[in-house]
């Protein structure tokens, strides 16, 4: 069946440090892929979408490319912030919109 | 529209008692998902409503679990008899049928 496989956290950096999340799938066919985020005490936001090959999603300085070659979805970001501290999800969904969701990454940023 | 409300925010029970959790989603969606989220984890699908017909349901979902959604718009979920294994954060979000889901903050459910 599908699946997503994240890198185990808790991932910690510097601010102004350059930041990678490693995701991969399992899936047939062209499923759409998404990175959620959760904040401390707040439900999973969006952070950005890709719904088909070589498709780069990006928002708030975070970017993702969907790689049908590798089955890859890594989220990047050049610069974080404290404020980025959060913990993150790659999904991937088949047009209904049940998502199946990778166990997370918790990112941590120093001042 | 202040996206995707559940209730309660938290619930605390003893084990064997039952618990409904509602959740109303925008109002515009038609589309309404029910997850579970233990700790560490992410979160995993538990059922699918279209409108207010309930289109497909997890293996995780056992009998002890129900889910309505009356007239296509909020929805509930029921637990009977709970278990400590039920412990978890119970999501809820919501879709129109071609964008992503919103999801709610959540109901966190402590079985003692």
């Amino acid at each position: 069946g599908d699946s997503v496989t994240q890198m185990e956290g808790p991932v910690t950096l510097s601010e102004e440090a350059f930041l990678t999340i490693n995701c991969t799938y399992t899936a047939t066919g062209y499923p759409s892929l998404f990175w959620y985020v959760q904040y401390p005490g707040e439900g999973l936001q969006l952070l950005l979408k890709a719904t088909k090959a070589d498709d780069k999603g990006s928002n708030k300085g975070f970017e993702a490319t969907y790689r049908k070659e590798t089955t890859s979805f890594h989220l990047e970001k050049g610069s974080v912030q404290v404020s980025d501290s959060a913990v993150y999800f790659c999904a991937l969904s088949r047009g209904t919109y049940k998502y199946i969701f990778g166990t997370g990454t918790r990112l941590k940023v120093l001042a | 529209d202040t996206g995707v409300s559940q209730n309660p925010r938290h619930k605390i029970t003893k084990r064997g008692q039952n618990v409904t959790f509602r959740c109303d989603p925008i109002s515009e969606h038609n589309r309404l998902y029910w997850y579970r989220q233990t700790l560490g984890q992410g979160p995993e699908f538990l059922t699918y409503f279209q409108n207010e017909a309930q289109l497909e349901k997890s293996r995780l979902l056992s009998d002890r679990f129900s889910a309505e959604r009356p007239k296509g718009s909020f929805s509930t979920l029921e637990i009977q008899r709970t278990e400590q294994g039920d412990s978890a954060m119970y999501l809820c979000a919501s879709s129109s049928e071609t964008a992503e889901a919103f999801f709610g903050q959540g109901t966190r459910l402590t079985v003692v």
